[in-house]
């Protein structure tokens, strides 16, 4: 059964600084992965996904990940933070085509101090 | 773009009185529809898978007698929480799939913030 980990339920970051929020999975076949995230009493918008095309996956609001089989790993990063980037950040992995259901991490909250 | 549509987006009801929440995708046509729960500062919790026209298979641990969906378009799917209690309380958000991607994407409805009194 796939899983993943997302390392650190919170990450504070000041505006104009790098972000990182980490991602682990575990997928028994190749998998397919996402970031999410969430803005307060909202629902999930898709930032970016990886569906075995480019290793490095460009999403919006200049959002990238980078997935890495031999760490298993799909950070999320960015090169500058903005304050509107706080909010929830998910994780998560969907096992090949046709209706598989999506695993989400715990998720990480990402906070932005002037 | 894919659009979902959740509604209500929040309702307060009585214990032991009955919720319907529903989802709809507005601009396509999905075959599988999920329902997640999510309690505060957690993750998204499936639920229950939803095909159209059959039956809902539920995540172990969900009951179905408390937790009714239909499917009963292809675009639209409902849940409703029977007789409410307060624990029942929480934000449930429901994602569609469009029949013509194989990717796995899913698009997510705004929410639907349940409160039980």
């Amino acid at each position: 059964a796939q899983s993943v980990t997302q390392l650190g339920s919170h990450v504070s970051v000041s505006e104009g600084a790098l972000v990182l929020l980490r991602c682990n999975y575990s997928s028994s076949v190749p998998p397919y992965l996402f970031w999410y995230v969430q803005y307060p009493n909202q629902g999930l918008q898709l930032l970016l996904k990886y569906t075995s095309a480019a290793t490095l996956v460009k999403g919006i609001n200049g959002f990238e990940a980078e997935f890495k089989k031999s760490e298993t790993s799909f950070h999320l990063t960015k090169p500058s933070a903005h304050m509107s980037d706080a909010a929830e950040y998910f994780c998560a992995v969907s096992e090949g085509t046709g209706f598989q259901k999506l695993v989400f991490g715990t998720g990480t909250r990402l906070l932005v101090s002037p | 773009g894919a659009v979902v549509s959740q509604h209500p987006s929040w309702v307060i009801c009585k214990s032991g009185t009955s919720v319907k929440i529903e989802c709809r995708s507005l601009d396509f046509q999905a075959t599988t529809m999920f329902w997640y729960r999510q309690f505060p500062k957690q993750s998204l919790m499936l639920m229950a898978t939803s095909n159209e026209g059959s039956k809902a298979t539920y995540e172990q641990g969900v009951e179905k007698d408390k937790f009714l969906i239909n499917h009963a378009s292809l675009t639209l799917s409902t849940l409703t929480v029977t007789s409410a209690h307060p624990e029942d309380s929480s934000f449930y958000i429901c994602s569609a799939r469009p029949r013509y991607l194989g990717t796995g994407e899913l698009f997510f409805g705004e929410g639907s913030r349940l409160t039980v009194l």
